[in-house]
């Protein structure tokens, strides 16, 4: 069984651009989590969305957005970015259901360098 | 407010030691789940266990083993007779969710096995 698959895995951008990833689920995981992940600040939960509807958002700016697909893809985007958007950003997945529990399972991670 | 704890930065120890990661957590919840996870130099974030609040048993899976002790909100992880795979970072996560993915991290321990 495939894990979650995420692309790019490195990508440089210049300040003020803007960048999205895309991240692609456990084969049947229907909710899709984002994270960031800083030496300074170490892992941040992004926001949550499960069956295309975001359920849950951590404290980040509205530069930070996302959706999610009804194959349940999920990309994430950064508008403006600024030099301390440079992080690794973690997608993760699970079932999102109580019976199944709240397990989830990360992808790689997609290295992003703002210069 | 939900609070993890890992106040060892750093470990290094010598192949076949055993070595005893601790997790402090803070939650005003009666229900919760606890997890450990292991990141390695590729950034994947690798699941490892997660435990409810209702189950303090201990668990032992093969050289890793987990003490639960809800008396001292302690969720700490022991590697026996470790090896140079094991280097990485461990972290420590809680969630108050049952199938939410809103989970918060500790800041994590880097161990290092020298051989």
């Amino acid at each position: 069984k495939a894990g979650v698959t995420q692309t790019p895995r490195y990508l440089i951008k210049t300040r003020g651009q803007q960048v999205t990833l895309s991240c692609s689920p456990i084969s049947g995981h229907r909710s899709v989590s984002w994270y960031q992940q800083t030496p300074g600040q170490g892992l941040q939960f992004l926001f949550e969305y499960f069956s295309e509807t975001q359920r849950n958002k951590g404290n980040f700016p509205g530069r930070f957005s996302g959706r999610q697909f009804s194959n349940s893809r999920s990309e994430m985007n950064v508008s403006t970015l600024e030099l301390g958007d440079s992080a690794l950003y973690l997608c993760a997945s699970s079932t999102g259901t109580v019976d199944s529990g709240n397990t989830i399972y990360f992808g790689e991670g997609s290295w992003l360098t703002v210069v | 407010a939900q609070k993890v704890t890992q106040a060892q930065t750093e470990i290094s120890v010598v192949e076949k030691e055993d070595v005893t990661l601790d997790c402090v957590y803070e939650t005003r919840d009666t229900t919760y789940y606890l997890f450990w996870y292991k990141q390695p130099p590729s950034g994947e974030l690798v699941f490892l266990i997660r435990r409810n609040s209702f189950d303090e048993q201990n668990e032992i899976s093969g050289r890793y083993s987990w003490n639960f002790q809800k008396s001292t909100s302690s969720f700490n992880f022991t590697i026996t007779a470790s090896q140079v795979v094991d280097s990485a970072v461990y972290f420590c996560a809680l969630s108050e969710e049952d199938y939410g993915q809103n989970f918060v991290f500790g800041p994590g321990t880097r161990l290092s096995v020298l051989p």
